[in-house]
């Protein structure tokens, strides 16, 4: 059974760059799409952005400019990097795997707990 | 983008009724190619990250209950809870894994009445 756990600090200051890891557990990192999702207290979920196990990346267009994503397939890791954050960050984060048939990314079947990262002074 | 839009926002249904939440999408999502449509439900419980119940848009995940059925094609799609249950409250989504960037409804909350 595929198991995904977020990882990283809980509180980032303003400005700052939050930066958090996914590591997978159960299964190989290698040929899916994984991707990060927030979700800020009581609203919906916002996709960030994915990678695949080759580094190629996709990132919405909303975060694009302060986004960045890597993967360590000899960890069995994939990490985000949010640059210059701001109290509207503050969110839980998920990572999660796009299930992955012949090459191409479909819909969200694993997902982490979450991590509740809050930006504050 | 695609803009998902749910409908109701929230919704209360007695135990053993039939619940019904809508999605419709900004642009159609049935690929046709393959004849697809590029649509998943989830569940979210309070305090639980989402759980995939549907996909392809009326494919339901191994596990699933058979009470939970999707139906709908191309912009117009529906998630049916068939007898609702006290442990289907919970907030579902839906999203379209069409193409990037990736987009979910807002949510639909459903509760017992």
């Amino acid at each position: 059974q595929v198991q995904l756990q977020e990882s990283g600090p809980g509180l980032v200051k303003p400005s700052e760059t939050l930066s958090l890891t996914c590591t997978v557990s159960g299964g190989s990192i290698s040929s899916y799409f994984w991707s990060w999702i927030r979700q800020p207290a009581g609203k919906g979920l916002e996709w960030i952005g994915r990678i695949y196990t080759n580094e190629n990346t996709n990132y919405n267009p909303s975060l694009k400019s302060r986004v960045t994503l890597s993967v360590d397939t000899s960890k069995n890791q994939f990490s985000l990097k949010l640059s210059s954050v701001t109290a509207a960050d503050t969110a839980v984060y998920y990572c999660a795997r796009e299930t992955t048939s012949v090459g191409s990314p479909y819909y969200f079947d694993y997902w982490g707990q979450g991590t509740l990262v809050t930006v504050s002074s | 983008d695609i803009v998902m839009t749910q409908s109701p926002d929230s919704l209360a249904v007695s135990l053993g009724e039939r619940a019904t939440i809508n999605c419709k999408s900004s642009q159609s999502v049935l690929y046709s190619s393959n004849n697809k449509n590029y649509l998943a439900w989830y569940q979210q419980r309070p305090g639980q990250p989402p759980k995939l119940l549907i996909y392809w848009a009326s494919t339901r995940e191994s596990g699933v209950p058979d009470r939970f059925s999707g139906s709908g094609s191309g912009t117009d799609f529906t998630l049916t809870i068939s007898s609702l249950q006290a442990e289907d409250v919970a907030v579902y989504y839906c999203q379209q894994y069409y193409t990037t960037p990736r987009t979910f409804g807002q949510g639909t909350k459903l509760e017992i009445k």
